[in-house]
């Protein structure tokens, strides 16, 4: 997990708020991929993008979910109006190749929304 | 769509055996598997990995087998130590959907001494 840096670790928002995740890839990623963890569950795909791109976002909901990669800065996952539903273990992963062979993931962002 | 299947969600072994973790998949377009290990709290850890031309591959106190005709997968660890105890979730890549994994619900392992 070393390199691939989420914060924060721990965010609480009530509801109607939005909730910003942070996501800084390895060194020398351009690569970044989202995911996200319900109790007792796997972890589902949300989004894929490349620098100042979003490659494949066929996992994500279709309201209220944005996600973006500048080209300075981390990626950010973005939800608005967030709803008790919203309450999950957000990972973000990084590869420097677009096959994802090895995406190593980050420490992970436990969202509660209360 | 459940693509990818651990039906065990938990396993216990003792120190010094063999742990044998599975994993079925469904789509037949899935070119490479993957197993990470996670701790609570922690991110996911990759462990190791294998392409679908391949039947076996081994790391160590890892190996990871391919059944492709079953369409399955199987994580050895041998021998276990209570290190080892933690979540494993089996993982697969499209090669029509580069970059998107698709994740099992993960098996808890539990070694104990």
């Amino acid at each position: 997990n070393a390199g691939v840096m989420q914060n924060p670790r721990h965010l609480v928002r009530r509801r109607g708020q939005e909730a910003r995740l942070r996501c800084s890839p390895m060194k020398g990623h351009s690569h970044v991929y989202w995911y996200r963890q319900l109790p007792e569950e796997g972890l589902k795909f949300m989004v894929y993008l490349q620098k100042e791109n979003i490659i494949d976002e066929s996992g994500m909901p279709k309201e209220r979910f944005s996600a973006e990669f500048p080209k300075e800065g981390p990626s950010i996952l973005r939800i608005q109006q967030v709803v008790r539903g919203d309450s999950a273990a957000y990972f973000c992963a990084s590869s420097a190749n677009r096959g994802n062979t090895e995406a190593f993931f980050g420490q992970g962002t436990r969202l509660t929304v209360v | 769509d459940q693509q990818v299947k651990q039906n065990s969600p938990s396993l216990s072994v003792q120190e010094g055996r063999i742990s044998i973790l599975n994993c079925d998949y469904t789509n037949s377009m899935f070119d490479y598997f993957l197993w990470y290990k996670k701790y609570p709290a922690e991110g996911p850890t990759f462990l190791i990995s294998i392409s679908s031309i391949k039947d076996k591959n081994e790391d160590g106190r890892f190996t990871v087998f391919l059944n492709k005709s079953a369409k399955h997968l199987s994580l050895h660890i041998v021998p276990s130590q209570p290190g080892d105890s933690a979540v494993y979730f089996c993982a697969a890549r499209s090669g029509s959907t580069l970059g998107r994994l698709y994740f099992g619900r993960g098996t808890q392992l539990t070694v104990w001494p």
